[in-house]
């Protein structure tokens, strides 16, 4: 099984600044990987596929990049409604393996 | 527009059996594979099952294998996921979810709750 590791757990930031989100896969995943947002009480909503393209919707504020095993998800400046926690899965092996979150919280 | 509405969630005995449904509509259903996931309360996402756009191939998480079973009704726009001697750790929101056919999740329902407790 692929294990997913994402850090930091939490991150805080200020409204405005640069959040920068880490996701580690315990092998190589190529690119087949996907990065979900979650507020409290509802149900994921995908951001980003195959390493870097924006889901449908997506705003320009969110990008991804990586291959391999080491991949970055940047929200290059903090919405409020960006405060949720941050989810990748690997879609490369079986079974589908998601990292443990990083919330992203308001400093 | 796209909706996944699930249903079937409760309370339930360890041991019993649980049948959770996905009502789809706003696409073409039978074109997709689908998914659940879950989300133990207070925790990480969980893959728990695909099945294939034509219902032919299936395939579980090592945690419910020979337990859940998947399948789907495309003449109803139905997903289902049969659970059966269930346990404590199977409790958690259980969501359906579409594939956009690099089993990655593209379209989430809301989920329903499954708590399995005495």
């Amino acid at each position: 099984e692929v294990v997913m590791t994402q850090s930091p757990a939490t991150l805080s930031v200020s409204p405005g600044e640069r959040a920068s989100l880490s996701c580690r896969a315990s092998q190589s995943v190529r690119s087949n990987l996907a990065w979900y947002q979650q507020k409290p009480g509802q149900a994921p909503r995908l951001l980003i596929h195959g390493a870097s393209t924006r889901a449908t919707g997506i705003p320009a504020r969110f990008s991804g990049s990586g291959s391999g095993t080491e991949f970055t998800l940047t929200i290059s400046s903090l919405q409020s409604e960006d405060f949720a926690i941050y989810y990748c899965q690997q879609n490369s092996n079986w079974p589908l393996t998601f990292g443990g979150g990083t919330k992203v919280e308001i400093k | 527009q796209v909706q996944l509405v699930e249903s079937g969630g409760g309370v339930v005995q360890p041991g019993r059996s649980l049948r959770l449904s996905c009502a789809v509509s706003g696409f073409t259903f039978s074109n997709n594979a689908m998914h659940w996931v879950r989300q133990a309360p207070g925790k990480g996402l969980e893959w728990v099952a695909i099945i294939s756009y034509d219902g032919d191939t299936d395939h579980y998480a090592e945690s419910v294998k020979g337990r859940f079973t998947i399948s789907r009704d495309n003449s109803k726009n139905t997903l289902s996921l049969q659970m059966s001697s269930l346990r404590a750790e199977d409790t958690a929101v259980y969501y359906c979810a579409r594939d956009n056919s690099q089993n990655v999740f593209d379209m989430w329902g809301q989920g329903t709750m499954v708590t399995v407790s005495s």
